[in-house]
């Protein structure tokens, strides 16, 4: 079956740094997706792993590990403006659906 | 570029009616789109694949004939919630594949359904 888990609440203060980790069990690989979501809005591209490693892109970082089945998204000098929740997506395939997981959602406070 | 336009943004209507929400494709031809649902607090779930031309692929536990799909165009898939119910109140996205063209997913803004 596909299981994407990841934390459901986090909680930081602004200025800091947060992990959120995800791990996933899915049929196929194509590709690691993050996205921040405010709530009523569409979901917003943030990073995309498919190779080991990690890709930094500004305040935010994301890293996978494919033989582990893990990935997490970092984000640095939080502000409160990054208080939203944040979705991992597995890609099975190119041209398929992503599988999205359950979303965490990050609260952050001054 | 990639842009997918989705209307409308919010609907009300009254229970038993039915509503159709549009997605379009602006700058690019999608072949497939997805379409997801997503109630308060929780994570986007795929409710079907629709593929232009052909008729669309259900997940599990997604009634067909209530939520009808149509792509009858590279550029417009349509989904109409039939006979709606309160329990069908939820945020409705679709998603469009940029594959093989290049790589990602694109959305569209999201629908508000509030039946009454």
């Amino acid at each position: 079956g596909q299981n994407i888990d990841q934390p459901t609440e986090m909680t930081a203060t602004e200025g800091a740094i947060v992990q959120i980790n995800c791990t996933y069990q899915t049929s196929g690989f194509n590709g690691l997706f993050w996205y921040q979501q405010h709530a009523g809005e569409a979901p917003t591209f943030l990073s995309y792993n498919v190779l080991d490693g990690l890709e930094e892109k500004g305040r935010f970082s994301s890293f996978l590990s494919r033989s582990k089945g893990y990935s997490y998204l970092l984000l640095k000098e939080l502000q409160m403006k990054d208080s939203a929740s944040y979705l991992c997506a597995v890609s099975n395939q190119a041209g398929t659906a992503l599988i999205f997981g359950k979303g965490t959602t990050l609260s952050v406070s001054s | 570029g990639a842009v997918v336009s989705q209307h409308p943004s919010w609907v009300i209507c009254k229970s038993g009616t039915s509503v159709k929400i549009e997605c379009r494709s602006l700058d690019f031809q999608a072949t497939t789109m997805f379409w997801y649902r997503q109630f308060p607090k929780q994570s986007l779930m795929l409710m079907a694949t629709s593929n232009e031309g052909s008729k669309a692929t259900y997940e599990q536990g997604v009634e067909k004939d209530k939520f009808l799909i149509n792509h009858a165009s590279l550029t417009l898939s349509t989904l109409t919630v039939t006979s709606a119910h309160p329990e069908d109140s939820s945020f409705y996205i679709c998603s469009a594949s940029l594959s093989p063209a290049g790589y990602g997913y694109t959305f569209g803004s999201g629908t508000r359904l509030t039946v009454v």
